[in-house]
């Protein structure tokens, strides 16, 4: 069965810090991964990866994708509480539009 | 109208009662999508439509029915309510193209009694 895997569930850290974020996935047919960030309704579109090791990149936040391995990882640097958010990893398949959601991370930045 | 607009904002109903979820987007874009968000499962999808006329089942449909009589509209129907189904409900849309992200609504949280 197909499923799309995040680590840690919640995580607590302090401003400033540099946090990593993981996304498994085992799904068929895997066109793209993408990141989202959820803060109090809709979630919001940060990155898609379709090719391995290259590094997509927007201001403090970065991601890249291991198709070899089947993971993603989301790192944001110097962690503000703005950041604190649920952040959604899901998996696109060609042929399919059933993209599949992990459950998510939640991330909280304390001053 | 900017992006993708829901409605209901929040619903409360009785179960047995039908109930129809609005959505509407701007963007002309081709597939749109609706998704419900369960503490602990993420988002699952329901149904979904990569172009006007057309629709599809997603990972959990049953109980919700779909249509999509033009490209800006996609309503979600509730012909039965029963108390599993309160959640929270995004609609999202996209280009449909291979390499186009899907952009969401923000949400209509429906509690079934």
């Amino acid at each position: 069965e197909d499923k799309v895997v995040q680590s840690p569930l919640s995580l607590v850290v302090h401003e400033g810090d540099t946090v990593t974020l993981n996304c498994s996935y085992e799904v068929t047919n895997f066109r793209s991964l993408l990141w989202y960030k959820q803060e109090k309704k809709a979630p919001t579109f940060l990155f898609m990866l379709t090719s391995s090791g290259i590094e997509k990149k927007s201001g403090r936040l970065s991601s890249i994708l291991d198709k070899k391995e089947l993971f993603s990882i989301l790192n944001i640097t110097a962690t503000q509480t703005g950041d604190s958010a649920v952040y959604l990893c899901a998996v696109e398949r060609f042929g399919n539009n059933d993209m599949r959601f992990g459950a998510g991370t939640r991330l909280t930045v304390k001053p | 109208i900017a992006g993708i607009t829901q409605a209901p904002t929040s619903q409360i109903l009785a179960a047995g009662r039908r109930m129809t979820l609005r959505c509407t987007q701007d963007m002309r874009h081709n597939a749109m999508y609706w998704y419900r968000q369960d503490l602990g499962l993420g988002l699952r999808l329901i149904h979904y439509s990569n172009t006007a006329g057309t629709t599809g089942k997603g990972e959990v449909p049953d109980g919700y029915s779909v249509s999509r009589a033009n490209t800006d509209d996609f309503p979600l129907t509730l012909a039965s309510a029963v108390p599993s189904q309160t959640s929270v409900y995004f609609c999202a849309s996209s280009l449909g193209l291979a390499g186009a992200p899907q952009y969401f609504g923000p949400g209509t949280r429906l509690t079934v009694l």
